[in-house]
């Protein structure tokens, strides 16, 4: 079945620095990526997601990559801010399926 | 916006005793979710469904049932609390297809004693 990696697990970095967490998939008929953040109390929230037909999405400081042939993809965010600082889960979903499969997720600290 | 919620934040149960959760959405979705989280292994998937009284196990469904009679309420049920049920429960709902954004829940901690 599918299988999702997620590292780092833990990032700090210092506010105006930029941060990058990468996922790797297993199933190469994987086609819908999505990223979520987790806020301190509340659930999940997706942030951006990026299809199979597209190599890289921007939507303002924050941007994913995708290397369908390496089956890895990747979010950065760019000038880091203290409320940036959450749980972030990568995700991969097959077409047709109902079963989205998450990475374990990075805690991002982003300090002042 | 689309709105899920989740019938309680925290609950503490005894060890035997049957555990309800409750999840509604607004969005009129047609496939919801329950998963758990555990640090260290993200979300995993315990039921879902695609519409009103179909269920389909996903990767950890032993030891909960659900169930769906409506189609904005989706109930995950523990016949029979342990302690190794103690976690953060999160309920999720997406429209069509399954391939599409998942909307999630604040999330409920259970502690089992």
């Amino acid at each position: 079945g599918e299988n999702v990696e997620q590292h780092p697990s833990t990032l700090s970095v210092q506010e105006g620095d930029s941060a990058v967490i990468k996922c790797t998939y297993s199933d190469s008929a994987s086609n819908y990526f999505p990223w979520y953040k987790q806020e301190l109390g509340k659930g999940p929230q997706l942030i951006i997601d990026i299809r199979s037909n597209v190599g890289e999405k921007k939507d303002q400081r924050i941007a994913v990559t995708l290397n369908k042939t390496a089956k890895h993809f990747s979010l950065h965010i760019t000038e880091t801010q203290p409320e940036d600082s959450a749980v972030y889960f990568c995700a991969a979903s097959i077409p047709g399926g109902f079963k989205t499969i998450f990475g374990a997720g990075t805690r991002l600290f982003v300090k002042a | 916006d689309v709105k899920v919620t989740q019938s309680s934040r925290y609950l503490v149960k005894r060890t035997g005793e049957k555990v309800f959760l409750e999840c509604v959405q607004d969005m009129d979705h047609e496939n919801m979710f329950w998963y758990r989280q555990d640090p260290g292994l993200g979300l995993r998937l315990i039921y879902f469904s695609y519409d009103v009284k179909m269920k389909e196990k996903g990767d950890i469904p032993e030891g909960y049932s659900v169930s769906r009679e409506k189609k904005e309420r989706f109930s995950l049920i523990l016949e029979s609390a342990s302690t190794n049920q103690t976690s953060m429960y999160l309920c999720a709902s997406s429209p069509s297809t399954g391939e599409e954004t998942q909307y999630f829940g604040p999330g409920t901690r259970l502690l089992v004693l």
